[in-house]
Formats: C-alpha cells, sequence, structure tokens
C-alpha cells in the first residue's frame, strides 16, 4: 500500500533559527496537504498543493511539492515559539479507486522551539 | 458555521466493555474519516465513509470496530469488548468533497482501564 515517509521525527531549533521537514510518498500522488497539530491539539489543515513543482508561501512558511510529485517539504523561516508543534504531510493517491479521498498521513515531525 | 464536533471529548471504558464515539461533520460535508493517533505517532486512517455507505474501511481492525455514516445523525465508531491496546485519540474528519482539504474535530480520548 501507499507510504509516506517524513523526516525528522523531532527537531528541536532555537528561536530564530530554521526548520525544515521533508516527506516521501512510494507511490505518485494527486495532491499532498500539510497540516499542524498543537500539542494537545487537533490537526489543522495548512495548505493543499497540486501541481508538479509547485511552490506555496505562507509568511514565514515554504511549501514545496516536488517534480514527479512523490515528495514535499515544509520550510519556516526565522522559527517563533509560536511554531511549537507537530507538522504532517498527508499525501492522496491519484485519482480513481474508492481510496481517493482518503489522506495517508506521514509520521510527522515534532518541532521544539527553545526562545 | 460550527466546525466538527465530537463528543465525548474524554471516555474511560474498562476492558471488555464498548465504547462509542459520535463525529457531527461539518454542515455541508458529507465525506467522513476517522483517524486513531497514538502519544507521539501519527494519524492512522481508519475508514472513509459518505452518508450511508462506507467507501475505504482498510484500516478498520477486521475485529470489533465498526463504523456508520446514517442518513440523519452523526457518524458513530464502535469498539466492541475494548482492550488496553484501544487507548488513543480517535479524531474524525470531514470534507466537502473527496480530495479536499479534511477539517477535523477536537478528538475523543479514549482510556481503557
Amino acid at each position: 500500500g501507499q507510504q509516506v515517509m517524513q523526516i525528522p521525527q523531532y527537531q528541536h531549533v532555537q528561536e530564530g533559527e530554521d526548520f525544515t521537514t521533508y516527506c516521501n510518498s512510494s507511490t505518485t500522488l494527486s495532491n499532498i496537504q500539510w497540516y499542524k497539530q498543537r500539542p494537545g491539539g487537533h490537526p489543522v489543515f495548512l495548505i493543499q498543493l497540486v501541481k508538479s513543482g509547485e511552490v506555496k508561501k505562507q509568511k514565514r512558511l515554504t511549501f514545496q511539492f516536488g517534480e514527479a510529485k512523490k515528495n514535499s517539504s515544509l520550510h519556516i523561516t526565522a522559527t517563533q515559539t509560536t511554531d511549537v508543534g507537530t507538522y504532517f504531510c498527508a499525501g492522496i493517491r491519484i485519482a480513481g479507486g474508492t481510496s481517493y479521498g482518503k489522506l495517508t498521513f506521514g509520521q510527522g515531525t515534532i518541532l521544539t522551539v527553545h526562545p | 458555521n460550527a466546525g466538527v464536533m465530537q463528543n465525548p471529548r474524554h471516555l474511560v471504558r474498562r476492558r471488555g466493555q464498548e465504547a462509542r464515539l459520535r463525529c457531527s461533520p461539518m454542515k455541508g460535508h458529507s465525506h467522513v474519516y476517522w483517524y486513531r493517533q497514538l502519544p507521539e505517532e501519527g494519524l492512522k486512517f481508519m475508514v472513509y465513509l459518505q452518508k450511508e455507505n462506507i467507501i475505504d474501511e482498510s484500516g478498520m481492525p477486521k475485529e470489533r470496530f465498526s463504523a456508520e455514516f446514517p442518513k440523519e445523525g452523526p457518524s458513530i465508531l464502535r469498539i466492541q469488548q475494548v482492550v488496553r491496546g484501544d487507548s488513543a485519540a480517535y479524531f474524525c474528519a470531514s470534507s466537502p468533497q473527496r480530495g479536499y482539504e479534511q477539517f477535523f474535530g477536537p478528538g475523543t480520548r479514549l482510556t481503557v482501564l
């Protein structure tokens, strides 16, 4: 079945440092979504990438979708303590079949930001 | 527009009892997904339902677990004869269509004693 691997599992940074998490799928994806989960909270949707090679920015966050639509990354510039949480990528397989719509989540990267 | 609602937020059961978790999707959303999350782990897909139909249950354990999404009322995830290994956070999410962003509820934290 489809697998989505995410690295690193943990990342500790000093406030102001940059942070990147990487996501790789075993199969080509239709699109990829990113979620953030604060400690004790629930996942919150951040963004969806659909096109090959797509790059999207949200303030200090930059999201990329690989040319082959099998990998993605999230980069945070100048981290702040409010960035603390777990960042998940989630892939949706190519459209078609009953599985379409089902998200396969990566294991997540737990980000700790030290003030 | 209320978000995804789940209840109860916390549920404690003894081994062998039944657990019923409820999820009301966002208004206008007919696609519901259930996920399980263990501490410091990712979200594991369990089941995908669309009104009255199970679309994909490939993540559901073969025994003791069932899910439904009736025409009227919330989606229900039912766990019969719970065991300690069922202790986890169970999240429900909804979307307006397949492949769209999913909106998550606050989750139900199940503890099996």
